[in-house]
């Protein structure tokens, strides 16, 4: 079974520092992993995926993620965070080997941007 | 326009009544997804398809009921057995892993 975890519920950082959004997996095989953006009362909005190759992957907005195979982590990061990045972020895993194309997402990280 | 629309917005439904949500896209995309958020809880997976005339359970399917009789087409239907379902529902398209997404149909049990 494939899995994934986003372990703060909420992330509060100040404008114009660094934001990170953490999250792990759980593959039997190798990852396709995503993340996603969601402002309130709309669908989800893709940010970056993670597919083969270098483990940093830059996406929109000016956010990047990083890879690291060891940890099963897949964290989302931007160098300087905006009160517009104010959203919920999920993070999603499909296992590359698996029949069947199942995409699963974490439970979601809610981030609040202060001026 | 390309994309995902799901109607309607928001939806009442009675207690043991049927009602269909419909997902429609002109992505030309062969898999599509429903899922249901609920607050805290993330996005769950009900159904998914990867092909006309096939479909998956997702897992949380019990009480809920799909066709994909067209390529475009991917309605989820809440029926009466659905014990609590009271929630915000996504569809989505997915191509080559990444999930395009609806607007999502927000449906309230009155």
């Amino acid at each position: 079974a494939q899995s994934v975890a986003q372990p703060e519920d909420q992330v509060n950082v100040a404008e114009g520092n660094p934001l990170t959004v953490k999250c792990t997996y759980s593959v039997s095989g190798n990852p396709y992993l995503f993340w996603y953006v969601q402002y309130p009362n709309r669908g989800l909005q893709f940010l970056l995926k993670y597919i083969t190759g270098d483990n940093l992957v830059k996406g929109s907005y000016g956010f990047e993620a990083e890879f690291n195979k060891s940890q099963t982590s897949f964290h989302l990061k931007k160098p300087s965070a905006l009160v517009s990045d104010s959203a919920l972020y999920f993070c999603a895993v499909r296992d590359r080997e698996a029949a069947g194309n199942k995409l699963t997402f974490g439970g979601g990280t809610r981030v609040l941007v202060k001026p | 326009d390309g994309g995902i629309t799901q109607s309607p917005k928001y939806l009442f439904r009675k207690e043991g009544q049927n009602v269909t949500l419909s997902c429609e896209q002109n992505l030309n995309h062969d898999a599509m997804y429903w899922y249901r958020q609920d607050p805290g809880q993330g996005l769950r997976l009900i159904y998914y398809s990867q092909i006309v005339n096939d479909f998956q359970k997702g897992d949380i399917a019990e009480g809920y009921s799909v066709s994909r009789e067209k390529k475009e087409s991917f309605p989820l239907t809440v029926t009466s057995a659905q014990k609590n379902p009271t929630a915000f529902y996504l569809c989505a398209s997915v191509d080559r892993g990444k999930a395009f997404f609806g607007q999502g149909t927000r449906l309230t049990v009155v």
